[in-house]
């Protein structure tokens, strides 16, 4: 298994509260991803990171900012935290631009009440 | 524009008999797709790819999946459910436009294998 750790594994917050997920992989895999899971949704990217500190938007990064300080590390900000970003948080990595196999960490399950 | 349907959300198959589980794609650029599998409460773990080589891909734990161009078809096969199998399962499309490898997921399909 791809050495990829999600912090905390699970987490109930209250609306309005600011959340940070963390990321930590120890294969020096230079692309980094966030993701979320929905019933009937699959997987949808929310940010990723192509090196440290530079980030970009995915399909649903709407109330969720990134960084990256160290190539380890991925934290995932939910600035206030609404009911309807209640999901399975899934982190990924990738070793370079033509690897195209994706791993996965083992998710973070996010109540929001 | 990138999309993965996956034409069955559930299906359930006896132990012992085979599996198919469909995947339709649609791809600007010239895809590579992938099947993963969640078993539940897990991360998701890759079970075959296929990158423009051999049509006809093999992963592990027995399952295969053949990549149709004509039909833009990727299904997942195995000739014999175990109980193990029982899991979720996703069809992936990477695409590669400005260099960056995008993955598009399909919603998933849930397989259950009855004794």
């Amino acid at each position: 298994d791809a050495g990829i750790t999600q912090s905390p594994r699970h987490k109930v917050t209250e609306t309005g509260t600011p959340v940070t997920l963390r990321c930590h992989q120890t294969e020096n895999h230079r692309y980094m991803y966030w993701y979320r899971q929905d019933p009937g949704h699959g997987l949808r990217l929310i940010h990723y990171s192509y090196g440290v500190k530079d980030t970009d938007k995915g399909e649903v990064s709407d109330g969720y900012s990134v960084s990256r300080s160290k190539t380890e590390d991925f934290l995932l900000t939910l600035e206030s935290a609404t009911s309807s970003q209640t999901s399975v948080y899934f982190c990924a990595i990738s070793e370079q631009l033509n690897s195209y196999e994706q791993y996965f960490g083992p998710g973070t399950r996010l109540t929001v009440t | 524009a990138q999309s993965v349907t996956q034409l069955d959300s559930h299906v359930s198959v006896s132990e012992g008999t085979p599996v198919l589980l469909r995947c339709n794609y649609s791809s600007s650029y010239s895809p590579s797709l992938f099947w993963y599998v969640q078993h539940p409460n897990k991360g998701l773990q890759l079970l075959l790819k296929y990158t423009s080589a051999a049509t006809l891909v093999k992963g592990i734990n027995g399952f295969e999946a053949e990549f149709k161009k004509s039909e833009t078809s990727f299904h997942l096969t195995k000739p014999s459910a175990h109980m193990s199998d029982a899991a979720e399962y996703f069809c992936v499309v990477s695409a590669n436009p400005n260099n960056f490898n995008k993955f598009y997921f399909g919603s998933g399909t849930k397989l259950n294998v009855k004794p």
